[in-house]
């Protein structure tokens, strides 16, 4: 089975630097997506970027970019100019391209609490 | 991507009672998912759910104590029966529509 780990419960940002969130994970599959997610307060959890294990490019969407290390099985997120409306709750996410494997549901991590200082 | 309405937000239930928690898909979605998330924790897979069968349930979770309904790619309930102040926990669903996975709101219950 597929386990997600964040090693990082709470981190915390200074306003406009950039911080950067780990995560690894353990599979034997070869073909998987990994996804980060943020959840503030209001509990809607909202994609932020997404990477596809067979591109070797990292994936990037505006501030938010990742640093994926297929061989290390590690995705950390990096969050460049950092803002207030940043502050929430970050999953790291798993899910399998193999099209028999468990209904392509997501592993997720426990999660990293970001606060985003002024 | 879809937009998922999740009803109701929240809620409070006396225990032994029971709630059912509706997911509305804007587009249709061959799969979707129920979470269960303790405050400040990760998300745990209670079902999965495809229209015209049975839910796949986790290990952990039975089908007594949360029968789910997929009536049509755009819908689906999760009953929380006989409740107990152990359910108290925000629940989650979520359809899958190609690679991407998104939302509902959640919805906080508290019994008690």
């Amino acid at each position: 089975a597929q386990t997600v780990t964040q090693s990082q419960p709470e981190m915390s940002v200074q306003e406009a630097e950039t911080v950067t969130l780990s995560c690894t994970y353990d599979t034997s599959e070869s073909d998987y997506y990994l996804f980060w997610y943020k959840q503030p307060p209001s509990r809607q959890m909202i994609l932020v970027i997404r990477q596809e294990a067979y591109k070797q490019q990292n994936a990037t969407e505006n501030r938010f970019s990742v640093n994926f290390q297929k061989a290390a099985k590690s995705f950390s997120l990096k969050i460049s100019d950092s803002q207030l409306g940043d502050a929430a709750m970050y999953f790291c996410a798993y899910r399998s391209a193999e099209k028999e494997t468990s209904g392509s549901r997501l592993t997720f991590g426990e999660g990293t609490q970001l606060t985003v200082n002024p | 991507s879809a937009v998922i309405s999740q009803k109701p937000s929240r809620d409070i239930c006396q225990r032994g009672t029971s709630l059912t928690i509706q997911c509305q898909v804007d587009s249709q979605v061959t799969m979707m998912f129920w979470y269960r998330q303790q405050p400040g924790q990760s998300l745990t897979l209670i079902a999965t759910a495809n229209q015209g069968s049975e839910a796949t349930y986790e290990s952990g979770f039975v089908i007594d104590k949360f029968p789910i309904s997929r009536p049509n790619l755009t819908f689906s309930t999760l009953t929380v029966s006989n409740m107990s102040p152990e359910d108290s926990s925000i629940y989650l669903c979520s359809g899958k529509q190609l690679t991407e996975a998104f939302f509902g709101q959640g919805t906080r219950l508290t019994v008690v």
